[in-house]
């Protein structure tokens, strides 16, 4: 099975700082990746979407921005974060059917 | 327009009593259905998956089961522990142009001794 790992585990921000959150995949290869958030009292909602190096496709109009700069490795990023990027984010990597989640990184922007 | 609904919105048992959650979603064409078990603060773990074909299918204490003609589907939890508290979520794939997953707000269920 797969295993993804996600940094940092907590994170606060001020509003207007960048941020970057980095995702890496192990026990498999060529995967597609995602990225989620989760709001509080939300349903998942899929951000980006990845099925290739340097393939990346956006599924909501944000200020967040994804790269995949190698097979394995998933990055979120934002130049100036918004009280509303605030919520839970989960890294994703499917193999065949069966998505396999990352722990999560809680985003609290000030 | 493609929703999964998920019901009850939150659940109390007792430690070792059974419990069923219902999920009712009206994505088409239909793909394949997933039960998702979410600790808090922790990334979902893949419970079951069913395609159009499959009625039934269990995962140890849990049994998911399908019906694709009403678009229902339902997790039956058997003789409960403490560590089933969590946040079930049921995620429905499409077809085609239809391929994303659809995921429901969940149930969250709370097994109390």
């Amino acid at each position: 099975s797969q295993t993804i790992h996600q940094w940092p585990a907590t994170l606060v921000q001020p509003v207007g700082s960048p941020l970057s959150l980095e995702c890496t995949v192990e026990g498999t290869s060529n995967p597609n990746l995602y990225w989620y958030r989760q709001a509080a009292g939300r349903g998942l909602q899929l951000l980006f979407y990845s099925v290739g190096i340097g393939q990346i496709s956006s599924e909501v109009p944000q200020n967040l921005s994804a790269s995949r700069p190698q097979d394995r490795q998933f990055i979120l990023s934002s130049k100036k974060l918004l009280l509303s990027d605030s919520g839970f984010y989960l890294c994703a990597s499917a193999s065949q059917e069966t998505q396999y989640f990352g722990p999560g990184t809680r985003l609290l922007v000030l | 327009k493609n929703q999964v609904e998920q019901s009850p919105q939150s659940l109390i048992i007792l430690e070792g009593k059974n419990c069923t959650l219902q999920c009712n979603y009206t994505v088409s064409p239909f793909s394949n259905l997933r039960w998702y078990k979410q600790d808090t603060g922790r990334g979902p773990v893949s419970l079951t998956i069913m395609t159009f074909s499959e009625n039934t299918k269990s995962n140890g204490r849990y049994t998911a089961t399908l019906d694709a003609d009403t678009k229902q589907s339902s997790l039956h939890i058997t003789a409960s522990q403490l560590s089933d508290s969590a946040s079930y979520i049921c995620v429905v794939s499409g077809t085609g142009n239809n391929r994303k997953l659809i995921w429901g707000l969940g149930t969250s269920l709370a097994v109390n001794p």
